[in-house]
């Protein structure tokens, strides 16, 4: 079956603007992450979903970010007033409820603030 | 706060020898760790994993040791081929307390010479 998409692959966008990146997870999976690689870094957690639970954001760097998931799929991730340190891939996965951990990755968007 | 830790930033083998690649954690919270593998461009996929109720897991060519004591984790490649060429993250997560969320290591690069 499809895997996790992301939308867009690549967006460049100038320092103040507000960005919004997709993420459709596998049918099925209730869990989704968002998570964010700079340059040279792993992997950064920034915020879960699970069900109908409420999401735990402890991972957001600032309140400039913010997501949301509608209808227990579809997820987007919003970033308002763009810095230059924003720039990074932003990747998002999905599981299965838990016990699973064996994330989903999607192929994520590499995002350029300029 | 790194609390999980890839020292290596990359490894180079030749084919049809050992890879190993080497993960440390400081966080004794953490119960669950995996390992992912990634390729330029995509999302990481899921290798293989291990509990904290376990030292050793196997996979095909893939094994993941466990040293609770130490906070020390490896994975070991025998034997290693081209294709497995990527960069490779360690992860862990804290059964109780984290519903799966994931801290990444900051990945190691490894080559396999044919």
């Amino acid at each position: 079956g499809a895997g996790v998409s992301q939308s867009p692959s690549n967006k460049v966008t100038e320092k103040g603007k507000d960005v919004e990146l997709r993420c459709d997870p596998i049918s099925g999976h209730t869990a989704l992450y968002w998570y964010r690689q700079s340059l040279g870094q792993g992997l950064e957690f920034l915020i879960y979903f699970q069900g109908n639970s409420a999401p735990d954001k402890s991972g957001l760097p600032s309140d400039r970010f913010s997501a949301e998931r509608t209808g227990g799929s579809v997820s987007t991730l919003t970033i308002q007033r763009t810095q230059q340190e924003d720039s990074a891939v932003y990747l998002c996965a999905s599981s299965l409820d838990l016990p699973s951990y064996e994330q989903y990755f999607g192929p994520g968007t590499r995002l350029t603030v300029t | 706060d790194q609390q999980v830790k890839q020292n290596s930033p990359s490894l180079s083998v030749q084919e049809g020898r050992i890879s190993i690649l080497n993960c440390d954690y400081t966080n004794s919270m953490f119960d669950y760790f995996l390992w992912y593998k990634k390729y330029p461009a995509e999302g990481p996929t899921f290798l293989i994993s291990i509990s904290s109720i376990k030292d050793k897991n196997e996979d095909g060519r893939f094994t993941v040791f466990l040293n609770k004591s130490a906070k020390h984790l490896s994975l070991h490649i025998v034997p290693s081929q081209p294709g497995d060429s990527a960069v490779y993250f360690c992860a862990a997560s804290a059964l109780g307390t984290s519903y799966g969320k994931l801290t990444f290591g900051q990945g190691t690069i490894l080559t396999v010479h044919p």
